[in-house]
């Protein structure tokens, strides 16, 4: 099946630094997420990114569907940025997301 | 704007009791799911369901029922509950193939 990676799986910043996320996958997908999980355990959706690129605030992604990578960018980043930022995608059936193992954002002021 | 509500939000039990966790979403979607997440792991697929009457098997379905009489309800069954089902369950939502949204977790311990 599908296997999603995600890089690096632990970032530890000072507040107001920049950081990028990556996502890699191993087949041609047609939907791909980012989720951002509070320490309160909350999935919170980010973007729905099957292509292209999105902003929304401080952060934005990219996905380059052809070459089978996701970014995540966020830009000065805040105490409440950090968590754990999961990328999933749709399996081939279409019928459940896959997720990677995520990566754990420590922001500290 | 409820979206999707799971209860209870947390839950004790003994091995070998039975309980379901409840799903509700409000906003018409078609395909459901329950995914439990352990730590150190991203979310792993246990039912899902493309509409009314309709379910099947994801990554790990073993010990678990499902069943979706109705649009708005996919609750999950455990029928006979074991310590390595101690874990964080989600229910997700979404229009058939569009993005998923998830409801907010039941934190579940057998002991």
């Amino acid at each position: 099946g599908i296997q999603v990676e995600q890089s690096p799986p632990d970032l530890i910043l000072q507040e107001g630094a920049n950081s990028t996320l990556r996502c890699n996958f191993s087949d041609s997908v047609n939907n791909l997420q980012w989720f951002h999980q509070n320490p309160w355990g909350q999935l919170i959706n980010l973007f729905y990114i099957p292509s292209g690129t999105k902003q929304n605030g401080r952060l934005s992604a990219t996905t380059v569907a052809t070459e089978r990578y996701s970014l995540l960018y966020i830009s000065s980043s805040q105490t409440t940025d950090s968590g754990v930022y999961f990328c999933a995608v749709v399996n081939q059936a279409g019928t459940a997301l896959i997720f990677g193992k995520g990566t754990t954002l420590s922001v500290s002021s | 704007n409820a979206g999707v509500t799971q209860t209870p939000k947390f839950q004790v039990l003994k091995t070998g009791q039975s309980m379901t966790l409840q799903c509700a979403q409000d906003m018409n979607h078609e395909y459901m799911s329950w995914y439990r997440q352990d730590p150190g792991m991203g979310l792993r697929l246990i039912h899902y369901s493309v509409g009314a009457g309709i379910t099947d098997q994801g990554e790990v379905p073993n010990g678990y029922n499902v069943s979706r009489s109705t649009t708005e309800d996919f609750p999950l069954r455990l029928l006979s509950a074991a310590p390595s089902q101690t874990s964080v369950y989600f229910c997700a939502s979404s229009l058939y193939t569009g993005e998923l949204f998830f409801g907010e977790g039941s934190r579940l311990t057998v002991l």
